[in-house]
C-alpha cells in the first residue's frame, strides 16, 4: 500500500445531499492534493495544500470545498453536486509541494451523483 | 502550451515479450517527466521519473524509460512483460517554465494488456 488512505471507497449521493470525503497520509509528507479522475480523460488537479495552507485552487466550482486541518488529513466537502461530478476522486501526498517530488496516491473514492 | 500525448489507448503484448508504452510531450522550458501505473480499483503508483542527468531512468518492477530531448519523448519500456503488468499507465510532465508551481500535465492513459 502507498500509505495514503481514503474513505469512503464508494459514495452514492443525491444532488441535494451534503457529504465529505476523507484522506489520511501516514508518510510524514507536507503536501496533499485532490484530483478528479473521469473515464478516458487526464487527471484534473483540484486543490493543493502545502503545510495546511491551500496553494492551488484550479477553478473548481464552489460546491467542492476542501479542508486541511493538519498535514496528515485532507477533506473534500461536497454539496449540491451535479451528475457530471460523478468520478473517481483521488487524494495524493508528496514530501513537499515541489515539481520534482513524486506523489503517492490513495485508492480513491468512487462518487456517483444521482 | 504544455501537453502530453499517449498515442495508444491500448497496447497488447504477449507475456515474455518486450513492451513499450509511448509518451511524447510539448513544453516551453525543460521537462520533469513521470510515469505512474494504476491497477484496477487502486490509486496511481509512482514508477519512475526524469528530472535531470542520465537519459535512461530505471524504476520499479523492472520498468525503465528513456528521455529523448530531440524527439520530445519519454517511452516506458520493460524487457520481458508479465501478466501482472496489465494495468493503466499514465505519463505526466511538469514544465519548468509554466506558471503553476504544482500542476502536472497528465496524459489520458494507456491500457496495457499482457496475454499469457
Amino acid at each position: 500500500e502507498t500509505g495514503v488512505t481514503q474513505t469512503p471507497r464508494h459514495l452514492v449521493m443525491g444532488m441535494t445531499n451534503k457529504k465529505s470525503l476523507k484522506c489520511e497520509q501516514h508518510l510524514g509528507h507536507n503536501a496533499m492534493y485532490w484530483y478528479k479522475q473521469s473515464a478516458k480523460k487526464p487527471l484534473e488537479l483540484m486543490f493543493v495544500y502545502s503545510l495546511e495552507e491551500r496553494v492551488e485552487n484550479n477553478s473548481v466550482p464552489s460546491r467542492f470545498s476542501p479542508e486541511c486541518p493538519n498535514s496528515s488529513h485532507l477533506f473534500l466537502h461536497l454539496h449540491t453536486l451535479q451528475p457530471e461530478d460523478s468520478a473517481l476522486y483521488l487524494c495524493a501526498s508528496s514530501q513537499e509541494a515541489t515539481p520534482y517530488n513524486e506523489q503517492f496516491f490513495g485508492p480513491g473514492t468512487r462518487l456517483t451523483v444521482l | 502550451a504544455q501537453s502530453v500525448a499517449q498515442p495508444e489507448d491500448q497496447v497488447n503484448v504477449a507475456e515474455g515479450n518486450p513492451l513499450t508504452v509511448k509518451c511524447t510531450y510539448s513544453v516551453s522550458g525543460n521537462p520533469y517527466l513521470f510515469w505512474y501505473v494504476q491497477y484496477p480499483n487502486r490509486g496511481l503508483q509512482f514508477l519512475l521519473k526524469y528530472i535531470t542527468g542520465d537519459n535512461l531512468v530505471k524504476g520499479s518492477y523492472g520498468f525503465e524509460a528513456e528521455f529523448n530531448k530531440s524527439q520530445t519523448s519519454f517511452h516506458l519500456k520493460k524487457p520481458s512483460a508479465l501478466v501482472s503488468d496489465s494495468a493503466l499507465y499514465f505519463c505526466a510532465v511538469r514544465d519548468t517554465l509554466q506558471d503553476s508551481n504544482y500542476q502536472l500535465i497528465w496524459g489520458a492513459g494507456t491500457k496495457l494488456i499482457i496475454k499469457p
